[in-house]
């Protein structure tokens, strides 16, 4: 069955960086695009990033553009968001998902997500 | 960017009876809009994509409906276990990303 496990969650200082990464199994995992959609305490959902299933194309959130950066290594089966410059407003669950079919933008499955407190 | 609204923010309603949704964009989004279900602690599941078709498992009792601007998820029976907070989204091909509305919460009257 389809699982995805992000990992890498933590409390970092603002203006530190945290990698957060996301385990797949069970399915061909270099043949799905692949998001990062955050959730702040009691919020709603915000996207931040998606990258294609070969990794070529990657675009991101206006709010995380130029600080994240997505990444994937389908040799390891697992999707990465590098998290820099972090700042109090980026306090969330993280949550990987894919993408459902190429180009359709819906996201079927979801990992169980991973804290990020940005604090002091 | 375009902007997805949904209505009411919190909706009462009874088991068994029906529950109405509402989520209006911003501009047209074509056929790109898709319905998810989170409960708390849990991750976002999704229900409807392309407007109107269930995700895998998804019990017949969920519906989606509307074009263009405005759109409708439909619970037609309510059960317990329907009772969380739904969002919708759209999806922009190019360049790809992706907006949630801000969710409406399905609670017990």
């Amino acid at each position: 069955q389809v699982q995805l496990v992000e990992s890498g969650g933590g409390v970092v200082q603002p203006g530190r960086s945290l990698r957060l990464s996301c385990a797949a199994s069970g399915f061909t995992f270099s043949t799905y695009a692949m998001h990062w959609v955050r959730q702040a305490p009691g919020k709603g959902l915000e996207w931040v990033a998606v990258i294609s299933d070969d990794g070529s194309d990657k675009f991101y959130a206006d709010s995380v553009k130029g600080r994240f950066s997505i990444s994937r290594d389908s040799f390891k089966n697992t999707l990465y968001l590098q998290m820099n410059s972090l700042r109090p407003e980026d306090t969330a669950v993280y949550y990987c998902a894919r993408e459902r079919a190429a180009a359709g933008g819906e996201l079927d499955y979801w990992g169980q997500g991973t804290l990020v407190t940005v604090s002091s | 960017e375009i902007v997805m609204t949904q209505s009411p923010a919190t909706l009462s309603v009874s088991p068994g009876e029906r529950a109405t949704l509402s989520c209006r964009a911003s501009q047209s989004v074509s056929s790109s809009l898709a319905w998810y279900q989170q409960k708390p602690g849990q991750a976002p599941r999704l229900l409807i994509y392309g407007v109107s078709t269930r995700a895998t498992g998804i019990p017949a009792r969920f519906s989606g409906s509307g074009s263009g601007t405005e759109f409708t998820l439909t619970i037609s029976s309510l059960q317990s276990e329907d009772f969380a907070v739904y969002f919708c989204q759209q999806y922009d091909s190019w360049p790809p990303s992706i907006t949630f509305g801000q969710g409406t919460r399905l609670e017990i009257k």
